[in-house]
């Protein structure tokens, strides 16, 4: 019940594209959902982050859509440029505070 | 900006052999956090820590895990005895009271164990 899984596990998109990135969770205490991205080398980085009592969070051209119901929840990346191209892992945060992470999508965005 | 640092950023030690990772989290920070990452794996918690005290620890955080804030600036995981499947990158976090959930991680330490 403490997972996050996160799908695909790699996604190559043309510049310019979107890629779609989906994770699902099960318990319903989570209450605060962050994306990170990380660079070969370097520890992950908060790129958007969102509440449950929110469905949609944009920023730039990150957004998030989140469907409580469904326990679903996704980052967009419109526009993508070949300098998004990272490894990019959801997560959840519990009730102690602690993140739990899905599993990572390596995402290659072809110039 | 201010950002966690870590220190070394490599580490090559013997199995058996004890190690310590340190970290400076962002200066006015109450919260730290110790993940770690096998090669190609997601990340994964293994220890919170509070007002001088452990909030929460993994199962993978066992006797052979502890942490400690020895001064005012400086967070250490320390391992006592190595094992080969502790070879990972560990990453410290922290974060602050306004914002607790968002947490900030350091470069990491790439720890192997031969």
């Amino acid at each position: 019940q403490q997972q996050v899984k996160q799908s695909p596990q790699s996604l190559i998109v043309q510049k310019g594209g979107i890629s779609i990135i989906n994770c699902a969770y099960e318990n319903t205490a989570f209450d605060y959902f962050p994306w990170y991205q990380q660079f070969p080398g370097k520890g992950p980085a908060l790129l958007i982050a969102i509440r449950p009592d929110v469905s949609e969070k944009k920023e730039g051209r990150f957004t998030i859509s989140f469907n409580k119901s469904a326990k679903q929840f996704s980052l967009h990346i419109m526009d993508s440029q070949p300098g998004d191209s990272a490894t990019y892992f959801c997560a959840a945060r519990d009730s102690s505070y602690k993140l739990i992470f899905g599993s990572g999508t390596r995402l290659l965005v072809r110039p | 900006e201010p950002e966690v640092t870590q220190t070394p950023s490599h580490q090559v030690t013997q199995m058996g052999q004890e190690v310590i990772l340190r970290c400076v989290p962002i200066s006015n920070h109450l919260y730290f956090y110790w993940y770690r990452q096998i090669l190609g794996q997601k990340v994964e918690f293994l220890v919170s820590f509070y007002n001088n005290e452990i909030s929460e620890k993994s199962e993978i955080f066992d006797d052979q895990f502890s942490v400690e804030r020895p001064d005012g600036s400086n967070f250490t995981l320390k391992i006592r005895s190595t094992k080969l499947e502790d070879s990972a990158m560990y990453f410290c976090a922290s974060s602050g009271t306004a914002s607790r959930e968002t947490q900030y991680f350091g470069p990491g330490t790439r720890l192997l164990v031969l």
